[in-house]
C-alpha cells in the first residue's frame, strides 16, 4: 500500500520558525493536507495543497511541495506555545477520496 | 469551516457490552464518512468507509460484525462496537467528506473494562 513518513519529533524555542517534513509513496496523489491534534481531541485542517501547486501560503504558514521527490513540508512561522500538538501529512491518491495518514510528528514549543 | 461532532466524547464500559458511536454533519450533508481508529502516540487507521443508503466498505482486517456501521441519513453515521472487549479500547473518530477536503469530528474514547 501507499506509505506516508514524518519524522516523529520537533522541538523548537518560542518565536522561532518550525518546519515540519513529510514524504510519500504515491505518485498519483491529487491533494496533500496537514492536520494538527491536540492531546485528546480530534484533527484540525490547517491546510492543504492541491498536486500541480508547488506552495500554498496561508498567514503564518507556508506549505511546500515538492512533487519530483514526493517531499511535503509545513513551515510555520513564529512558532508559540500553543502551536505545541501532533502534526499529520495525508495525502488523497487520484482513485478516490480516501487519505493515507503519516506517522505524526510532535512539536513541542519550548519557552 | 465545517464542523463534525460525534456523541459521546468519552465512554467507559463492561466487557460483554455493545456501545454505539454517532458522527454528525453540522451544517453540510455528507454522503460518504469515515471511521478511523488512533491507538496511543499512533497514527490513524481508516476502519470503514461510510456510504449514506448503502453497506459500509471495511478495510482489511476489520471485523464488519463487530463494528456495525449504519449510514442512515446524509447527517448522521453511527459505528456500533459489540460486544466489546478491553482490546477494543481506543480512540475512534469519525471525518465526513465536504467538497474536497475532510472534516474529522473531535473523537470519542472508548474504555472497556
Amino acid at each position: 500500500g501507499e506509505d506516508v513518513e514524518q519524522s516523529l519529533f520537533l522541538s523548537v524555542r518560542e518565536g522561532d520558525s518550525s518546519v515540519i517534513n513529510c514524504t510519500y509513496t504515491d505518485s498519483s496523489s491529487t491533494y496533500l493536507y496537514w492536520y494538527k491534534q491536540e492531546p485528546g481531541a480530534g484533527l484540525q485542517l490547517l491546510t492543504y495543497i492541491f498536486s500541480n501547486m508547488d506552495m500554498k501560503q496561508d498567514q503564518r504558514l507556508t506549505v511546500l511541495l515538492n512533487k519530483k521527490d514526493k517531499h511535503l513540508s509545513l513551515r510555520i512561522a513564529d512558532t508559540q506555545t500553543g502551536d505545541s500538538a501532533i502534526y499529520f501529512c495525508a495525502e488523497k491518491g487520484g482513485g478516490g477520496n480516501k487519505l493515507t495518514f503519516g506517522t505524526g510528528t510532535q512539536l513541542k514549543v519550548e519557552l | 469551516g465545517a464542523v463534525v461532532s460525534q456523541h459521546p466524547s468519552w465512554v467507559i464500559c463492561k466487557s460483554g457490552t455493545s456501545v454505539k458511536i454517532e458522527c454528525r454533519s453540522l451544517d453540510f450533508q455528507a454522503t460518504t464518512m469515515f471511521w478511523y481508529r488512533q491507538f496511543p502516540k499512533q497514527s490513524l487507521m481508516l476502519m470503514a468507509t461510510s456510504n449514506e443508503g448503502s453497506k459500509a466498505t471495511y478495510e482489511q482486517g476489520v471485523e464488519k460484525d463487530k463494528f456495525l456501521i449504519n449510514h442512515a441519513s446524509l447527517t448522521l453515521s453511527t459505528l456500533t462496537v459489540t460486544s466489546a472487549h478491553p482490546e477494543d479500547s481506543s480512540f475512534y473518530i469519525c471525518s465526513a467528506i465536504g467538497g474536497d477536503t475532510q472534516y474529522f469530528g473531535p473523537g470519542t474514547r472508548l474504555t472497556v473494562l
